[in-house]
């Protein structure tokens, strides 16, 4: 079995703040992690995956994330918030076993940016 | 290219009638899936389609759901009897082949509303 826990439900930074999502898994396999956005009214668009290789992933708009396996952690950051990033943000975990066509998502995370 | 489109993209129905939610996948993705997104259970996986096939219905909520996938290519979610439970939005997904490593491409989801 596999799940995601995201902490907070709401992060609010100003513009040009630092953004911090935080993201935890548990896989009994070794996990493929996604993070998704999704603007109002919109489907799901990939932001990055974390699949093999490197641990530091780069996405799209500046985010990055990094796979920390003995922290079963997969924050997603950005140096600097923009006013178009406020959105919500799902984390997601699949797993490279069996099963691992099925996405498992967080509860999400509804970023607010202040002028 | 195209990208995945759904269609009703808001449904409106009473209680007890059936409806029947479309799924058009990006031309080429063999793999197709269908998530189910509320205010309670957050992001749900339902079904998914290898080619034609729906090896595993353990997702759907209840035998009142099925689903069905013809020329490899459009989907078709129909919910029987709808309960007002049933009220969230219907996500359809498709990637290029079944693994965990390929990004599932989302469309913009149908609005379900039981009155």
């Amino acid at each position: 079995a596999q799940s995601v826990t995201q902490l907070g439900s709401h992060v609010s930074v100003s513009e040009g703040a630092l953004v911090l999502l935080r993201c935890n898994y548990s896989s009994s396999v070794p996990p493929y992690l996604f993070w998704y956005v999704q603007y109002p009214n919109q489907g799901l668009q990939l932001l990055l995956k974390y699949t093999t290789g490197a641990t530091l992933v780069k996405g799209i708009n500046g985010f990055e994330a990094e796979f920390k396996k003995s922290e079963t952690s997969f924050h997603l950051t950005k140096p600097s918030a923009h006013m178009s990033d406020a959105a919500e943000y799902f984390c997601a975990v699949s797993n490279s076993g069996g099963s691992n066509y099925k996405l498992t998502f967080g509860k999400g995370t509804l970023l607010t940016v202040n002028p | 290219g195209a990208g995945v489109s759904q269609s009703p993209s808001n449904k409106v129905t009473e209680k007890g009638k059936d409806v029947e939610l479309r799924c058009d996948p990006i031309s080429g993705h063999t793999a197709l899936y269908w998530y189910r997104q509320s205010l309670g259970q957050g992001l749900e996986f339902l079904i998914y389609f290898q080619g034609n096939s729906a090896p595993d219905k353990s997702g759907l909520p209840s035998d009142r759901f099925s689903a069905e996938r013809t020329g490899g290519s459009v989907s078709t979610l129909t919910i029987q009897r709808t309960q007002q439970e049933d009220s969230a939005v219907y996500l359809c997904a498709s990637s290029y082949r079944l693994a965990g490593g390929y990004e599932q491409y989302f469309g913009p989801g149908t609005r379900l509303t039981v009155t």
